[in-house]
């Protein structure tokens, strides 16, 4: 199993640009979550889909954020325009059912807005 | 009042002590509680999970739930160099969601 993909793995971009990241959770997989990581806050949930449907966005910052799952095998989170307080690690995990099991996560996009 | 609380260090222990790591949690309702390792620059890896009320071990890993406090501990035993990294705490209730703490970077010194 390849694990969850996340792509790019580093973006730097100017403020104002648009920036979408993917995200290819394990194939099986019904949940899936988009975190984002800074120093201060350290992990905060965005967003998670259950068989692909938004279930909960209520951490999303604001109307600049967006996420979309066109089917079980890919999902984006889009930010326009872009600011420089994005500027973080943004993680895609995955996982089956419940919660129990945890989650597996990407190796994360590291977004730097200039 | 942060959902969880994790102290974030760092903790030094010297090679081959026992390293103890500490969470507390306010949402009573939660259910399955997790420890995640993750190394610096990397994604986060889970080592632990535990539901019910005491301990669990896994090899020189130990999780202890205490409901009651809403506290949460990992304890390493014989703590190696190779442990070094950021511990985060994790708590899910009735949804799929997990709500991670800000972690506790852990040095184990050789």
């Amino acid at each position: 199993d390849a694990g969850v993909i996340q792509s790019p793995r580093h973006e730097v971009t100017e403020m104002g640009q648009e920036v979408t990241l993917r995200c290819k959770p394990i194939s099986g997989h019904n949940s899936l979550f988009w975190y984002r990581q800074t120093m201060m806050r350290g992990l905060e949930l965005l967003i998670y889909f259950n068989n692909n449907v938004p279930i909960d966005d209520s951490g999303m910052p604001e109307d600049r954020f967006s996420a979309k799952m066109p089917n079980a095998s890919f999902s984006t989170l889009k930010i326009q325009p872009s600011e420089p307080r994005d500027s973080a690690v943004y993680f895609c995990a995955s996982s089956l059912g419940r919660v129990q099991g945890g989650y597996t996560f990407g190796s994360g996009t590291r977004l730097t807005v200039v | 009042q942060k959902e969880v609380e994790q102290n974030s260090g760092p903790l030094s222990v010297p090679e081959g002590a026992i390293a103890s790591l500490n969470c507390t949690y306010s949402d009573r309702g939660s259910q399955s509680f997790f420890w995640y390792r993750q190394y610096s620059g990397k994604s986060p890896e889970l080592i632990m999970f535990i539901y019910s009320n005491g301990d669990k071990e896994d090899g020189r890993f130990t999780a202890q739930l205490n409901k009651a406090s809403q506290y949460v501990s990992l304890l390493i035993r014989d703590s190696q160099p190779s442990d070094s990294a950021t511990y985060l705490c994790a708590y899910g209730g009735a949804t799929n969601k997990l709500i991670f703490g800000t972690g506790t970077l852990l040095a184990v010194q050789p």
